[in-house]
């Protein structure tokens, strides 16, 4: 079945660490997203990249980085300068080109500073 | 620059009761709407969606949304609401001619009691 897959559910972090969110489809997808979710906040959108080997700042890029080498991958780096990185991630892919069908969403990263 | 507004946080309800959940959006062009929902701890999923044409569309487990453009709504609603349907329910406004990417608004806790 086609979908979108994150990894891992749960993470953990140290303070001063940088962690890696993973993101992969399998849908065929030219865009991908990463959002934020934050309880009372609903969803910020972080970076997205509409074709391979280019992506732009969302809304909250700050202390994120991504990359996007594969059309099927687009992984996230929660980095240390990101002061206040606990919370729900979610990846989500779209097709591109007239019409706009909505985002498919992966299952989320919940990360947590210890 | 578009933004969605969702007037109740939190929506408590009676099972069998009927339930409107509030969206309004802001937009200077046309608009392609969506309703997702989303259960704890997993991403979201599209309930339903209006694109063109017919201003009520329904999805496959009971919910209708109404688009309104005079007054730029999009509420969701239910008839008979069942414990299941608790969940956080999202309203999100995209741009036609302005690419892929999603508004969403903060969200709206819907929750069933017996």
């Amino acid at each position: 079945d086609g979908g979108i897959t994150q990894s891992p559910k749960y993470l953990f972090r140290k303070e001063g660490q940088n962690v890696t969110l993973s993101c992969e489809q399998n849908l065929n997808h030219d865009a991908m997203y990463w959002y934020r979710q934050d309880p009372g906040q609903g969803l910020r959108l972080i970076y997205y990249s509409q074709i391979v080997n280019d992506f732009q700042k969302g809304d909250i890029a700050e202390g994120y980085s991504v990359s996007r080498e594969k059309k099927e991958s687009f992984p996230l780096t929660v980095t240390s300068a990101q002061k206040n990185p606990t919370a729900f991630y979610l990846c989500a892919s779209s097709a591109t080109g007239t019409g706009n069908y909505g985002y498919t969403f992966g299952s989320g990263t919940r990360l947590t500073v210890v | 620059a578009q933004s969605v507004t969702q007037l109740d946080s939190q929506v408590p309800v009676f099972e069998e009761a009927p339930v409107e959940l509030r969206c309004n959006y802001s937009s200077s062009v046309s608009v392609y709407l969506f309703w997702y929902v989303q259960y704890p701890n997993q991403g979201l999923q599209l309930l339903l969606k209006y694109l063109s044409g017919s201003t009520l569309v329904e999805s496959i487990n009971g919910f209708e949304a109404e688009f309104n453009k005079s007054q730029t709504s999009f509420h969701l609603r239910k008839p008979s609401v069942h414990i299941s349907d608790t969940a956080e329910y999202f309203c999100a406004v995209s741009d036609p001619g302005g690419g892929n990417k999603l508004t969403f608004g903060t969200g709206t806790q819907l929750k069933v009691e017996l």
